[in-house]
C-alpha cells in the first residue's frame, strides 16, 4: 500500500496561473479532504468528499475547485493563483463508520506551493 | 463555534517529561485526537481518547481528558530527540451531514534539547 500520495512536492507559480495538485489513495477510503497549513493557524479544511461524485466546501474554499470522479483520486485545482494561496497543502483520506465513530485520517506528504 | 487552542511552542530537556495542552469547544466530540507531524512530512495519528474516558496510556504517552473544562493533554515520558515534532490536537464535532470532519489546533512545536 502506498497510502496517500501527492504530486508535486514543490511548486512555484506566478500570480494568475492555474494548476492542479494531485492526490491519490489506494486504501479504498470513502472520505477524502484537502487542507492547507499555514504557520500559527494549523490545518484548515478547503474541500472534502464523502464519495465518488460528491464534494462539498470546507472552511476556506474560495479560489479552489475539486472533483471526485473515482474513489482513488481527488485533485485540487487552483483557478487563478494568488500570493495568499502560498501554503503547504495536505490531502487526507479516511474511513469512518459514520455517526459518532472513530475517524482515522491518513495524510499525504504535502505539496509546498509558493505564489509569486 | 468550533475552536481548538494550543500553545505554539514547548522546549524540554532530553529525558524529561513533556506536557502539551489543548482546549476544545465542542462537547459533542466523541473522540479527541493527537497527531504528530515530523519535519517535511504529513500528519500521523499518534493516539486518541474516547470522550467517556479520563485517561489513556500507551507506552510513553499518557492522554488526560477533563470533559468539564474541555481540556486535553498529552504527556510524553522520557522525551527523546526523536520526539521533536509538531503535535496537533483535534476534535471531531458531531455533524449529521455524513462527514465527521476533524478540527485541528494550530499545533505545538516540541523542541527537545540535550
Amino acid at each position: 500500500n502506498a497510502g496517500v500520495t501527492q504530486t508535486p512536492k514543490f511548486q512555484v507559480l506566478k500570480t494568475g496561473q492555474s494548476m492542479t495538485l494531485q492526490c491519490a489513495q489506494d486504501m479504498n477510503h470513502e472520505y477524502m479532504s484537502w487542507y492547507r497549513q499555514d504557520p500559527g493557524m494549523g490545518l484548515r479544511l478547503i474541500h472534502y468528499s464523502v464519495g465518488a461524485g460528491i464534494t462539498d466546501q470546507g472552511e476556506v474554499p474560495n479560489g479552489y475547485n475539486v472533483s471526485r470522479s473515482t474513489t482513488e483520486d481527488f485533485p485540487l485545482r487552483l483557478l487563478s493563483a494568488a500570493p495568499s494561496q502560498t501554503s503547504v497543502y495536505f490531502c487526507a483520506s479516511s474511513y469512518s463508520p459514520g455517526g459518532r465513530g472513530m475517524i482515522t485520517q491518513y495524510f499525504g506528504p504535502g505539496t509546498r506551493l509558493t505564489v509569486l | 463555534g468550533e475552536d481548538v487552542e494550543q500553545s505554539l511552542f514547548l522546549s524540554v530537556r532530553e529525558g524529561d517529561s513533556s506536557v502539551i495542552n489543548c482546549t476544545y469547544t465542542d462537547s459533542s466530540s466523541t473522540y479527541l485526537y493527537w497527531y504528530k507531524q515530523e519535519p517535511g512530512a504529513g500528519l500521523q495519528l499518534l493516539t486518541y481518547i474516547f470522550s467517556n474516558m479520563d485517561m489513556k496510556q500507551d507506552q510513553r504517552l499518557t492522554v488526560l481528558l477533563n470533559k468539564k473544562d474541555k481540556h486535553l493533554s498529552l504527556r510524553i515520558a522520557d522525551t527523546q530527540t526523536g520526539d521533536s515534532a509538531i503535535y496537533f490536537c483535534a476534535e471531531s464535532p458531531w455533524f449529521s451531514g455524513g462527514y465527521n470532519k476533524l478540527i485541528f489546533g494550530a499545533g505545538t512545536r516540541l523542541a527537545v534539547h540535550p
